[in-house]
């Protein structure tokens, strides 16, 4: 059984503050490690996709590390802001067939 | 820019009634793939399609078939529906490029089984 773990389960910080996430992943047959960002009532947006050990990928104030060795994954935000409050969650791809498994996500609350 | 369009947005049912849940793909998307969520539980993989045929299968029901047709549209067919059924369904689409194909969600369909 292939398990993908994220922690914490929910964050709340204040506005301004850095914060970050784990995702864990099975390190044995790795084909690519995806972050989502989902806000309520909305299609979850694909943040990242990563593949090689050492990647690190940007997008404005998020940043997302992965090693595939040991199997995990984080994600940094940098300077929270209200309108990053949302679900991040991470999803596991095991072959090229694009089969997903994802983690339980991270729901981030920021606070003004 | 085109999203995935899933219909209905929300679907209530009685038990062993019948459902069909409609995924339409980003334009030039030739794969689709279905995800369900429970409550409180994480998105479980169910089907995928690549050019109308099957590429992949997993925690899918009997009772629940699926198809993607010629206009790359898919139908997720969900019979005796069950209590536990009641979830949000996803629908992604990606177009395959050879190489890591990142799928967009469309923003799911409700299913309440009464």
């Amino acid at each position: 059984i292939l398990n993908v773990e994220q922690s914490p389960q929910s964050l709340h910080v204040q506005e301004g503050d850095s914060t970050n996430f784990t995702c864990s992943f099975p390190s044995s047959n790795f084909y690519a490690l995806h972050w989502y960002r989902w806000e309520t009532a909305k299609s979850p947006e694909a943040l990242f996709v990563m593949t090689l050990n050492g990647d690190e990928k940007k997008k404005g104030r998020i940043s997302a590390t992965l090693n595939t060795k040991e199997g995990y994954s984080y994600l940094y935000i940098k300077g929270s802001q209200p309108e990053d409050s949302a679900t991040y969650l991470c999803a596991f791809s095991p072959s090229n067939t694009g089969k997903l498994i994802f983690g339980q996500g991270t729901t981030l609350q920021v606070k003004p | 820019a085109a999203g995935v369009i899933q219909s209905p947005r929300h679907l209530i049912k009685e038990k062993r009634e019948t459902a069909t849940l409609k995924c339409y793909p980003i334009p030039r998307h030739d794969t689709v793939y279905w995800y369900q969520q429970g409550p409180g539980q994480d998105p479980q993989f169910l089907i995928s399609f690549y050019e109308k045929m099957q590429s992949d299968k997993g925690s899918i029901p009997d009772r629940f078939s699926a198809q993607q047709f010629s206009d790359y549209h898919s139908e997720l067919n969900m019979s005796s529906l069950e209590l536990g059924d009641s979830a949000l369904y996803f629908c992604a689409s990606s177009i395959r490029t050879g190489g890591i194909d990142e799928q967009f969600f469309g923003p799911g369909t409700r299913l309440t089984v009464l």
